[in-house]
């Protein structure tokens, strides 16, 4: 079963933000959101990561509604850099074997546009 | 240095051929990966080495022979692949198997032909 829910491509004008979601319903009080990105012809690159509060770095954003059963990762300023497909993955934060390992799923498509 | 380092960058090799793909971090983690990722698909985690120790083997075919000869380096060793092995292999380090941020080498494209 798919622990997150990402819609498969979203395009975004250069200069703005983009908002991209990920639904996670079934995540349990000691897992984190992860956010990691893959560029084409790249592996992917770790973005930011949360439990319960908004997170901030010098990436993104993250937000986290209060019932943590979904997400945003919010670029302020996208640049056709930052085309990529973008992995949600929840990740325990108590766990031993593969169940602490990362799992991509099927990611969103993400295209910056001029 | 925060880069994860594979070589080569492409190969190509027959079913009956053996290769090695290599990875090299001097970051000082002591946890690394193999993922393997086919086209459009997301990468699935095949081995974790925790320590110089495989921790981690996700039932992969014993055509993949995985070795970490020191804290630095991680190999995996190819023998008897099959056209379906075709695929980016990732080599990731983390500071610890139970670190949240992997970094991850540009992979190398491996064609089984």
């Amino acid at each position: 079963d798919a622990k997150t829910t990402q819609p498969t491509s979203m395009d975004c004008a250069e200069g703005r933000a983009a908002n991209l979601p990920c639904n996670h319903s079934t995540i349990s009080g000691n897992e984190y959101v992860y956010w990691y990105r893959q560029i084409h012809s790249q592996g992917p690159q770790y973005i930011i990561h949360g439990l319960k509060n908004n997170e901030t770095n010098e990436m993104a954003s993250l937000i986290i509604t209060e019932d943590r059963k979904s997400s945003t990762l919010i670029l302020p300023h996208a640049t056709l850099r930052d085309t990529a497909v973008y992995y949600c993955i929840v990740r325990p934060q108590f766990s031993s074997g593969s169940a602490r390992q990362l799992t991509f799923g099927s990611g969103t498509q993400l295209t910056v546009l001029p | 240095d925060t880069e994860v380092t594979q070589t080569p960058k492409h190969l190509v090799m027959g079913m009956t051929n053996k290769k090695s793909l290599k990875c090299e971090q001097h970051m000082g983690h002591r946890a690394m990966y193999w993922y393997k990722q086919k086209a459009k698909k997301p990468p699935e985690l095949m081995f974790v080495y925790s320590y110089e120790k495989l921790s981690i083997n996700e039932s992969v075919p014993s055509r993949f022979s995985p070795e970490c000869p020191n804290s630095s380096l991680l190999n995996l060793h190819l023998h008897a692949l099959q056209p379906e092995d075709s695929a980016l292999y990732l080599c990731a380090s983390s500071r610890a198997a139970t670190n949240e941020k992997l970094f991850f080498g540009s992979g190398t494209q491996l064609s089984v032909l």
